[in-house]
């Protein structure tokens, strides 16, 4: 069984501030873990994954995460956010053992303040 | 722009008609997944092929769905006699066989009145 936990519905940042996007994991196995976001009306994009390799992982537009076997987490950060960035993002789980079907967080809606 | 494209983007109807959504996926990947997204939630896997094998179908997908995938190349996506429950945002996602990495079309978005 695989699930993911986003812990935050919303986060609110001021534009240039750092943003943190919690996520908690579980699986049985050694997971695939990425993080989607998704523009208004937009389809989802592909962040970055984590698949085994380095446990920092960076990605697109500035985002990057850490995976924690320890803390079963997997936290998407950037150091500035910009207005662009508002969208929703999810945290999403995969294994080959489940034919790499995805499993979705509930999602975080990120607002930037300007 | 993932390649992957879906067609109509926007679907109205009426409680009881038929429906059909299609997928155009990547030529070259031969793993095909549909999934759903309610509004406010993350999205939900429905079914998924490989080349033109249906290999699940998820407790989700009731006999008023089905999906087909000839010849492996594009997919349909059809709900007969819709329900208000149907409305949501339906994704087509691609994929390598062996691979993790899913690209998604824009999906189609369903209100049934």
């Amino acid at each position: 069984a695989q699930s993911v936990t986003q812990l935050d519905s919303h986060v609110s940042v001021s534009e240039g501030t750092p943003v943190l996007l919690r996520c908690n994991y579980s699986s049985s196995y050694s997971p695939s873990l990425f993080w989607y976001v998704q523009h208004p009306n937009k389809g989802l994009q592909l962040l970055l994954k984590y698949t085994s390799a380095a446990t920092l992982v960076k990605g697109i537009n500035g985002f990057e995460a850490e995976f924690k076997k320890s803390e079963t987490s997997f936290h998407l950060t950037k150091p500035s956010a910009h207005m662009s960035d508002a969208a929703e993002y999810f945290c999403v789980v995969s294994h080959p053992s489940n034919d790499y079907k995805l499993s979705f967080g509930a999602g975080t809606t990120v607002t930037v303040r300007a | 722009d993932t390649g992957v494209s879906q067609d109509p983007r926007h679907k109205i109807t009426k409680r009881g008609q038929n429906v059909t959504f299609r997928c155009d996926p990547i030529s070259e990947h031969n793993r095909l997944y549909w999934y759903r997204q309610t509004l406010g939630q993350g999205p939900e896997f429905l079914t998924y092929f490989q080349n033109e094998a249906q290999l699940e179908k998820s407790r989700l997908l009731s006999d008023r769905f089905s999906a087909e995938r000839p010849k492996g190349s594009f997919s349909t996506l059809e709900i007969q006699r819709t329900e208000q429950g149907d409305s949501a945002m339906y994704l087509c996602a691609n994929g390598q066989l062996d691979q993790e990495t899913q690209y998604f079309g824009p999906g189609t978005r369903l209100l049934v009145l």
